[in-house]
């Protein structure tokens, strides 16, 4: 089976950093993904680790460790339009993709 | 521009009818797309995969004789919710994986509300 965690809910001030974790126990793993989703659009891709490290993006990062089943996702700089669905998903042996829960956050003034 | 087009983007149908719902890959083929539903506040749930040439692919607790896939070319996969109920109201989206590594793409989801 598939198990991906990650907080409901998050908030955060504008300009500052914020890392969204992502735990996960799956089957088979083909890569991480994380997306960002704003309501009622479909998801947006930011990023794609499938080697441990860190990926750097602009604003965003993403960490990766396969050992620990562990990703976060490092947004810096923050900004109002940030404020979205955020989610972390595995890509299985069959290339299918299985979702995090996916975190809310909002970002204030 | 988009690599994967839905349609329709929003419908609304009666209780106990059926819906359908295309899924096209622009520009490229897919032999495989993922089916996905996501209720309002939930993330995307995988509901199957679907296979041009085969059969598709179901996930745990999908009823395959309720949503029916079918993958009729490389570039379209349909979904068609059989005699839709109102607790099948729901956001579906499809996705197509590309050829480079961890590519995937998204089509622009569809919404639906069963009355």
């Amino acid at each position: 089976g598939q198990n991906i965690d990650q907080p409901t809910e998050m908030t955060a001030t504008e300009g500052a950093i914020v890392q969204i974790n992502c735990t996960y126990q799956t089957s088979g793993f083909n890569g991480l993904f994380w997306y960002q989703q704003h309501a009622g659009e479909a998801p947006t891709f930011l990023s794609y680790n499938v080697l441990d490290g860190l990926e750097e993006k602009g604003r965003f990062s993403s960490f990766l460790s396969r050992s620990k089943g562990y990703s976060y996702l490092l947004l810096k700089e923050l900004q109002m339009k940030d404020s979205a669905s955020y989610l972390c998903a595995v890509q299985g042996g069959a290339n299918n993709l299985f979702f995090g829960t996916g975190t809310r956050l909002t970002v204030i003034p | 521009g988009a690599v994967v087009s839905q349609h329709p983007s929003w419908v609304i149908c009666k209780s106990g009818t059926s819906v359908k719902i295309e899924c096209r890959s622009l520009d490229f083929q897919a032999t495989t797309m993922f089916w996905y539903r996501q209720f309002p506040k939930q993330s995307l749930m995988l509901m199957a995969t679907s296979n041009e040439g085969s059969k598709a692919t179901y996930e745990q607790g999908v009823e395959k004789d309720k949503f029916l896939i079918n993958h009729a070319s490389l570039t379209l996969s349909t979904l068609t919710v059989t005699s839709a109920h109102p607790e099948d109201s729901s956001f579906y989206i499809c996705s197509a994986p590309g050829t480079g590594p961890g590519e995937l793409f998204f089509g622009e989801g569809s919404r639906l509300t069963v009355l």
